[in-house]
């Protein structure tokens, strides 16, 4: 069974700052995908950045980066430069869409 | 291009009543999702649809949900009788296929239980 970990419940953070989102899995597939996924107050989830196993290097969406240590079984998003419409739940998630509990994100000026 | 139809938006319904939520995927996408999210929480996987045929729905609880998407396109989640517990968002995403690819979401549908 796969399984999705994000420790951290909430994330503070100060316009222009980069913060990193922490997620570990945890899966017996050989070959899999890690998505993250942004969900803002209004309740809709927002499609961010996705890293397949066997992709060598790391995926980068615009300011949004996934640090992939597949050793470590990790899958960490950066966002570079945060900014106020960074304030959000922030989710990681698998095939078939299996998500972890989520972090909030506080992006303060 | 069209985004997930759901409706409605939100619902208020007593605990023993039925209440339905529709949803219409991206037109061409064969897999369908219904996801529970509680408040605070992360969404739950419902069911999946594979076209019109059911890959996953094994955290249905199926004394009282049931879903069906006939035709293999649109699709309706349904709850008899409802509990106070089943207060959440029901989210419906839609993906060209199976596993790998990008979902996409729709509003959501708020349904609280009195």
């Amino acid at each position: 069974a796969q399984k999705i970990t994000q420790t951290q419940p909430g994330m503070f953070v100060q316009e222009k700052e980069a913060v990193t989102l922490d997620c570990t899995y945890d899966t017996s597939d050989q070959s899999y995908g890690l998505f993250w996924y942004k969900q803002p107050s209004s309740g809709e989830m927002i499609f961010l950045i996705y890293q397949g196993s066997y992709d060598e290097q790391n995926a980068t969406e615009g300011r949004y980066s996934l640090n992939f240590q597949k050793a470590r079984k990790s899958a960490n998003l950066v966002i570079s430069a945060s900014q106020l419409g960074d304030s959000a739940m922030y989710f990681c998630a698998m095939p078939a869409l299996i998500f972890g509990k989520g972090t909030t994100l506080s992006v303060s000026s | 291009e069209a985004g997930v139809a759901q409706s409605p938006r939100y619902k208020i319904i007593e605990k023993r009543q039925s209440v339905a939520f529709w949803c219409n995927p991206i037109s061409g996408h064969a897999t369908l999702y219904w996801y529970q999210q509680i408040l605070g929480q992360g969404p739950k996987l419902l069911i999946q649809f594979q076209n019109n045929g059911v890959v996953d729905d094994s955290q249905l609880p199926k004394d009282r949900f049931s879903a069906e998407r006939l035709k293999g396109v649109d699709s309706t989640l349904k709850i008899q009788p409802a509990k106070l517990e089943d207060s959440a968002v029901y989210l419906c995403a839609s993906s060209l296929q199976e596993g790998w690819t990008e979902a996409f979401f729709g509003q959501g549908t708020r349904l609280t239980v009195v």
